[in-house]
């Protein structure tokens, strides 16, 4: 069936690096995608999302960039911190209509941040 | 604001025993869903609501039930618990438009032995 994918498993910077964490779906119907950063012991937390009318969104510290050619999604960190380490997702949604709320997510990222 | 409250944190049962999972919101959101997370996976729907007294199935339903006779809560119900079920378990919710996020429970850490 359709879903979401990551490329990379596991992802270790330094503190003050910029992170990327990639990302590929396959449904091309998808038009409304978020990231999600997971804790250990807790709930996703909402990031940043980005609906399908746009290619790049930023919010603070954060970019999620959007190739729909490519069916290709990013978040980019700026500046790392050791805070930032956590299982990132993403998730994809079909907008409006019978699909809403059916969120498919990725496998997962794990992002470590050494000081 | 308590957000997405989910009871209990922990629990373990016995093979065909059932429980019921708890999930309350405070924050009179429309949408509410329930998401299993196996370890090392993304989140898998099992049912989702629109509003009271309206519930669908999601990707992984079988062995569950739900039910949604308020705005507030949508508690998730596992009848005849096999080894399957282990996984811990989270309550979302969402208004009925995109643009502000799900908001998710803290999640069940559930093991049936």
């Amino acid at each position: 069936g359709e879903s979401v994918g990551l490329h990379l498993p596991t992802l270790s910077v330094q503190e003050g690096d910029n992170s990327i964490i990639n990302c590929a779906y396959s449904n091309s119907a998808s038009d409304y995608f978020i990231w999600y950063k997971q804790e250990s012991g807790k709930g996703p937390q909402f990031i940043i999302d980005i609906r399908s009318n746009m290619d790049k969104r930023q919010g603070q510290r954060v970019t999620v960039l959007l190739n729909k050619t490519v069916k290709h999604l990013s978040l980019q960190i700026a500046a790392t911190q050791p805070g930032d380490s956590a299982v990132y997702f993403c998730a994809e949604n079909k907008d409006g209509g019978t699909s809403y709320g059916k969120l498919t997510f990725g496998q997962g990222t794990i992002l470590t941040v050494h000081p | 604001n308590a957000g997405v409250t989910q009871t209990p944190k922990f629990r373990i049962l016995k093979i065909g025993q059932s429980m019921t999972l708890q999930c309350t919101q405070d924050m009179n959101h429309n949408y509410m869903y329930w998401y299993r997370q196996d370890p090392g996976m993304g989140l898998k729907l099992i049912y989702y609501s629109v509003g009271a007294g309206i519930t669908d199935k999601g990707e992984v339903p079988n062995g569950y039930n739900v039910s949604r006779s308020t705005t507030e809560d949508f508690p998730l119900r596992l009848e005849l618990a096999a080894p399957s079920q282990t996984s811990v378990y989270f309550c979302a919710s969402s208004p009925p438009a995109h643009g502000h996020g799900y908001t998710f429970g803290s999640g069940t850490r559930l093991t049936v032995v």
